[in-house]
């Protein structure tokens, strides 16, 4: 019964590969976040969407490239990898109206050497 | 822009005994919410409590409470009884209302260790 899964959990890869995160949601929110949580444990949005639609699209490099074919999955694309995109991604989802709560995946420890 | 600040970077406290995190925030929008996050080694974000601006009475979920002073924009969390299972990282984070989807703004973070 689990409400926001990531896959991977661990991701270990070289610099200038290209690699996917996925993740998905069964809570029937409309919406759906990636949040970056760096080396200091700061986190930081990256993207929103909305049924699918780009909503937020925060000072990313773009070689991010999240992607949503329907609005229980968002995944997130990362072209030509570098040493800083090492962190930790957090998928999250909510509703759209309101005080909704944000609720998130477990995370994927992305390491880039 | 809306800015959340933690001012303590750890905190320690007794098993048993009440400790509060300190979390100030900046903004000018009037209607907004506020959020308290826990993550434990296993990294793991977990919702802990949630205050709506438009409400004065301080949100309560069993140990956590919250003490939320709109005037001053502070909202610090208490939790009474600490037990070891609460040593964690403890996040503040703001969220405005508008129309469509708002992201969360995080402060940094405060890492909470439990002694036995």
């Amino acid at each position: 019964d689990t409400a926001v899964s990531q896959t991977p959990k661990y991701l270990v890869t070289q610099m200038g590969n290209d690699k996917s995160i996925k993740c998905e949601q069964n809570l029937g929110h409309d919406t759906m976040y990636w949040y970056k949580q760096d080396s200091k444990k700061f986190l930081k949005i990256m993207f929103s969407y909305n049924n699918k639609e780009l909503i937020i699209n925060e000072t990313v490099p773009n070689r991010f490239s999240p992607k949503s074919p329907d609005k229980a999955h968002l995944n997130l694309h990362i072209n030509s990898l570098e040493l800083g995109d090492s962190a930790v991604y957090f998928c999250a989802s909510s509703h759209i109206a309101g005080e909704e709560t944000q609720y998130f995946g477990p995370g994927t420890r992305l390491l880039v050497l | 822009a809306q800015t959340v600040t933690q001012s303590q970077p750890e905190m320690s406290v007794q098993e048993a005994e009440t400790v509060t995190l300190s979390c100030t925030y900046d903004t000018s929008e009037s209607d907004y919410y506020l959020f308290w996050y826990k993550q434990p080694p296993s990294r793991q974000m977990i919702l802990v409590i949630r205050q709506e601006a438009y409400k004065q009475q301080n949100a309560t979920e069993n140990r956590f409470s919250v003490n939320f002073q709109k005037a001053a924009k502070s909202f610090s969390l208490k939790i009474s009884d600490s037990q070891l299972g609460d040593a964690a990282m403890y996040f503040c984070a703001y969220r405005a209302v508008h129309s469509g989807n708002t992201p969360l703004v995080f402060g940094k973070g405060t890492r909470l260790s439990v002694i036995a």
